[in-house]
């Protein structure tokens, strides 16, 4: 089956660095990509849409400033936590779709990347 | 947008019963309907999807039904054992404007069953 692999799995860095999460898949091709964040107990918050060779879409309230994002190729994307701060500290998970919904597609997540700031 | 409802939010059963979590959705274009497992530290699984077109889909011990009139949906487990403990996730998928797709999650269920 679809496998997204992201990397890495756990992270914590200093207030005001920035930490660069990958997300990979790793035997098809995915023109888009989604990242979410995800608080305890919570469910899955989108936070933007990738899409390889032009700029993310950000959903409403995130600041594409502080979360970059770079879609450089059909198997890779990557988010950027800039000048990180304590509240971002969260469970960031990114997923990936196989093919177009319509064709049958489905969305695959990666194993989440947990981060801390300290 | 699209809004997601999920019930219950807790649900606990003895092993081998069955399990059932009711999802709603309120846009009716929305048309691709996938459910999601998630473990402690990990990020969601896929464990059945149903598209509009369909009522039902079964993959062994799971299964998803779809009403698009009244626009609900539910997952089902039967025979449940320890390891089918996670917290699940329904989900709709709504085109957007300007083209393309996205995903609304409900806000889970945590399952626990008990030996």
């Amino acid at each position: 089956g679809a496998v997204v692999s992201q990397h890495p799995s756990r992270v914590i860095c200093k207030s005001g660095t920035s930490v660069k999460i990958e997300c990979r898949s790793l035997d098809f091709q995915a023109t888009t990509m989604f990242w979410y964040r995800q608080f305890p107990k919570k469910s899955l918050m989108l936070m933007a849409t990738s899409n390889e060779g032009s700029k993310a879409t950000y959903e409403q309230g995130v600041e594409k400033d502080k979360f970059l994002i770079n879609h450089a190729s059909l198997t890779l994307s990557t988010l950027t936590v800039t000048s990180a701060h304590p509240e971002d500290s969260s469970f960031y998970i990114c997923s990936a779709r196989d093919q177009g919904w319509q064709g049958g597609g489905s969305l695959h997540f990666g194993n989440g990347t947990r981060l801390t700031v300290t | 947008g699209e809004n997601v409802e999920q019930h219950p939010s807790t649900l606990s059963v003895q092993e081998g019963d069955s399990a059932v979590i009711k999802c709603t959705y309120s846009d009716s274009a929305s048309n691709y309907f996938p459910w999601y497992k998630q473990e402690l530290g990990k990020g969601p699984q896929l464990i059945i999807d149903i598209r509009s077109n369909v009522g039902e889909k079964k993959d062994q011990r799971i299964a998803v039904t779809l009403n698009k009139t009244a626009k609900h949906f539910s997952l089902h487990i039967t025979e449940t054992q320890p390891e089918d403990s996670a917290v699940y996730f329904c989900a709709a998928s709504t085109l957007l404007t300007g083209g393309g797709n996205k995903l609304t999650f409900g806000t889970g269920t945590q399952l626990k069953v008990e030996l």
